[in-house]
């Protein structure tokens, strides 16, 4: 069973086009996260959701939007990719702690690669 | 604001030999923090987290790392590298924010290479 599950695992596209990344945890946890890692492997947190509603967003593009319909789920749609849109992303889980002593567990990665 | 820096970006020992991999914190409030393993073309896996239970954690693989307030590091260790162990190495902390959320920060990460 696999835990934080990510599809597609690769996704190959032209510049304008819109895509989705699907995200499905089934850990029970009720915060879901995406990060973007660049070709440096600089990991980057975009956005997080806790039961279904936004609670980061780190100045990315509005052509970036995430959608959470349910705790378990938590989409990724970018709309007229651009080159530098190019990178791995990582969708991970948590679960809530106020103290932040919980780790989060990630999904194998969507490498998008925008030609 | 949290951060954690990790001090070389690429590290090579031989096989066999002792693993060192640095990383400092910079938090006003006890961090939590955590170290993370990623092999190629694969996402990140935990290999220990420090809550303040204790200095010295354990974590798998035989990785462990020390927490030391005095020096703000936090360094990962193993005595003797298995070639299995070649992969990059994320040094996190966690960053709580308004509304008692929070996220792991990473440090730019350490390449790590065993050769025979």
């Amino acid at each position: 069973d696999t835990a934080v599950s990510q599809t597609p695992k690769y996704l190959v596209t032209q510049m304008g086009n819109d895509k989705s990344i699907k995200c499905e945890q089934n850990l029970g946890h009720d915060t879901m996260y995406w990060y973007k890692q660049d070709s440096k492997k600089f990991l980057k947190i975009m956005f997080s959701y806790n039961n279904k509603e936004l609670i980061i967003n780190e100045t990315v593009p509005n052509r970036f939007s995430p959608k959470s319909p349910d705790k378990a789920h938590l989409n990724l749609h970018i709309n007229s990719l651009e080159l530098g849109d190019s990178a791995v992303y990582f969708c991970a889980s948590s679960r809530y702690r106020v103290r932040g002593e919980t780790e989060a567990f990630f999904g194998q990665g969507t490498r998008l690669t925008v030609v | 604001a949290q951060s954690v820096t990790q001090l070389g970006s690429h590290v090579s020992v031989s096989e066999g030999a002792l693993v060192l991999l640095r990383c400092n914190y910079s938090s006003s409030v006890p961090p939590y923090l955590f170290w993370y393993v990623q092999y190629p073309n694969q996402g990140l896996q935990l290999l220990l987290k420090y809550t303040s239970a204790a200095t010295l954690v354990k974590g798998i693989n035989g990785f462990e790392a020390e927490f030391k307030k005095s020096e703000t590091s936090f360094h990962l260790t193993k005595p003797s590298a298995h070639m299995s162990d070649a992969a990059e190495y994320f040094c996190a902390v966690s960053a709580t924010f308004s509304g008692g959320y929070n996220k792991l920060i990473f440090g730019a990460g350490t390449r790590l290479a065993v050769h025979p």
